[in-house]
C-alpha cells in the first residue's frame, strides 16, 4: 500500500513565478491537507480539502489555492512567488484521528 | 490566541528516559498528536491523546491533561535513532479532521 506521494520532490523558482505542487494521499483517504514548513519551525497549515472542496483554510493569502479531485489527490498553486514562500510543502491525509504526512517538496524561491 | 510551546532542544544519553513537555492554547481543541521528524523528511505519526491520562506504545508513552493544557511524550531506553526533533500539534477540529496546529518542535539529541 502506497503511501502519501508528492511530486516534485525538490523545485527551484524564481520570484513572482507560480508554482504547482501535487499529492496524492493514502489509499482509502479522502481528506488532503496542506502544510507549509520553513527551516527550523513547525509546519503551518494552509488548507484542507475535501469532497473536491476548500473545508478549512490557515492564515495563509489568496496566492495560495488549492484544488482536489474526484480521486481524491491534490494540487497546491501559489503564485506571485515571494522569497519567503521558500520552505518544505507537506500534504497529509487522514480518515480517522492519523494523519499521514508524505515525503515533502522543497521549494526555493529565488 | 492559539499558541503551543515546547522546548527549542533537549540532550539525552543513549539508553536513557527523556520527558518533553508540551502545553498548548487552542480554541476547538479536539486532540494532541506527537510527531517525530528526522531532518530532511517528513513528520511521522507517534501518538494521539484525546483524553486525560497515559497511552503506552512500546518505548514511547504520551501523556494528556485538558485541563491543565499539557502533554508530556515520553521515550524510554534512549537509541542513537531516536535523535530527531519532536513535535507536538493540537487537533483544531472545529466539525472536521486534519487542521493542526503545531508546536516549533523539540530537537532530541541522543549521546552515546
Amino acid at each position: 500500500d502506497a503511501g502519501v506521494t508528492q511530486s516534485p520532490t525538490h523545485l527551484i523558482k524564481t520570484r513572482g513565478q507560480q508554482v504547482t505542487l501535487r499529492c496524492s494521499p493514502k489509499s482509502g483517504h479522502d481528506t488532503v491537507s496542506w502544510y507549509q514548513q520553513a527551516l527550523g519551525q513547525g509546519p503551518q497549515f494552509i488548507f484542507q480539502y475535501y469532497e473536491e472542496e476548500e473545508r478549512q483554510r490557515g492564515n495563509f493569502p489568496d496566492r495560495f489555492s488549492g484544488h482536489q479531485f474526484p480521486n481524491y489527490s491534490s494540487e497546491l498553486n501559489v503564485n506571485a512567488l515571494l522569497l519567503g514562500d521558500s520552505a518544505l510543502y507537506l500534504c497529509a491525509s487522514s480518515y480517522g484521528n492519523e494523519q499521514f504526512f508524505g515525503p515533502g517538496t522543497r521549494l526555493t524561491v529565488l | 490566541g492559539q499558541n503551543i510551546d515546547q522546548p527549542t532542544e533537549m540532550t539525552a544519553t543513549e539508553g536513557a528516559i527523556v520527558q518533553i513537555n508540551c502545553t498548548y492554547q487552542t480554541s476547538g481543541f479536539n486532540g494532541l498528536f506527537w510527531y517525530q521528524q528526522h531532518a530532511g523528511e517528513a513528520p511521522t505519526f507517534l501518538s494521539y491523546n484525546v483524553l486525560d491520562g497515559l497511552e503506552e506504545k512500546g518505548r514511547f508513552s504520551s501523556f494528556l491533561s485538558r485541563s491543565k493544557g499539557y502533554s508530556y511524550l515520553l521515550l524510554k531506553e534512549l537509541q542513537m535513532k531516536d535523535s530527531a526533533s519532536y513535535l507536538c500539534a493540537a487537533g483544531n477540529y472545529g466539525g472536521s479532521q486534519g487542521n493542526l496546529i503545531f508546536g516549533k518542535g523539540t530537537k532530541l539529541s541522543v549521546k552515546p
